[in-house]
């Protein structure tokens, strides 16, 4: 069973901060994937990274993934309380059958006060 | 515009009986897939599909049964239901370019077991 950690559970900062959310892995994925949730929806894809070392930018949001591709990062810079959300890493095995079996993390809520 | 469509959304059950969540889907995915979402535990993977006919089982798929009689939909059926149950069930569809995964979740149903 592939297992991710992710980290801090909880962040509370104020905003015009800095933060940094870290999903970690001993199993090598094909791909990684960071979700964000509002209350009362579905998580909803933000970026997918698939190429060890690879660094992809979303405004203010840097994700990383990991040489090994084991691990990845989000990165927020100068946070806004509209980034206020739950943030989830998934990971995807998509060797032979795997389609559609994603690993999640315990997710990260972030809050953003004003 | 529909995506992934969930009912019902809200749900209170007695110990012991029986229900079915219902999953449609209008992207045209083969992949589908259905989640569990408890507090602290991020997602956790029931039961998936990789096409019509062909299902199998998750991380945590005691206590649930699924079918796919057709691409568009994916019930789950909860036999007789827990109230290790409770929790929010969320319904995925996946589409694959590649290595790259990108899921789409429905609202989620939000299941109390009394």
């Amino acid at each position: 069973t592939q297992l991710l950690e992710q980290s801090p559970q909880f962040l509370s900062i104020q905003e015009g901060e800095n933060l940094t959310v870290y999903c970690n892995s001993s199993s090598v994925f094909s791909s990684l994937q960071w979700y964000r949730q509002e209350p009362g929806e579905g998580p909803v894809l933000l970026v997918t990274v698939v190429t060890g070392g690879e660094v992809k930018k979303l405004k203010r949001l840097t994700f990383q993934f990991g040489d090994a591709r084991k691990d990845s990062s989000l990165h927020i810079t100068a946070a806004q309380p509209g980034d206020t959300g739950l943030y989830l890493c998934a990971g995807d095995d998509a060797g032979g059958t795997s389609y559609g079996k994603l690993t999640f993390g315990q997710g990260t809520i972030l809050t953003v006060h004003p | 515009n529909a995506g992934v469509t969930q009912t019902p959304k809200f749900q209170v059950l007695k110990t012991g009986q029986s229900m079915t969540l219902q999953c449609a889907q209008d992207m045209n995915h083969e992949y589908m897939s259905w989640y569990r979402q408890d507090p602290g535990m991020g997602l956790r993977l029931i039961h998936y599909s990789v096409g019509a006919g062909i299902t199998d089982q998750g991380e945590v798929p005691n206590g649930y049964n699924v079918s796919r009689s057709t691409t568009e939909d994916f019930p789950l059926r909860l036999l007789s239901a827990a109230p290790s149950q409770t929790s929010v069930y969320f319904c995925a569809s996946s589409s694959y370019r590649g290595r790259e995964t990108e899921a789409f979740f429905g609202q989620g149903t939000r299941l109390t077991v009394v």
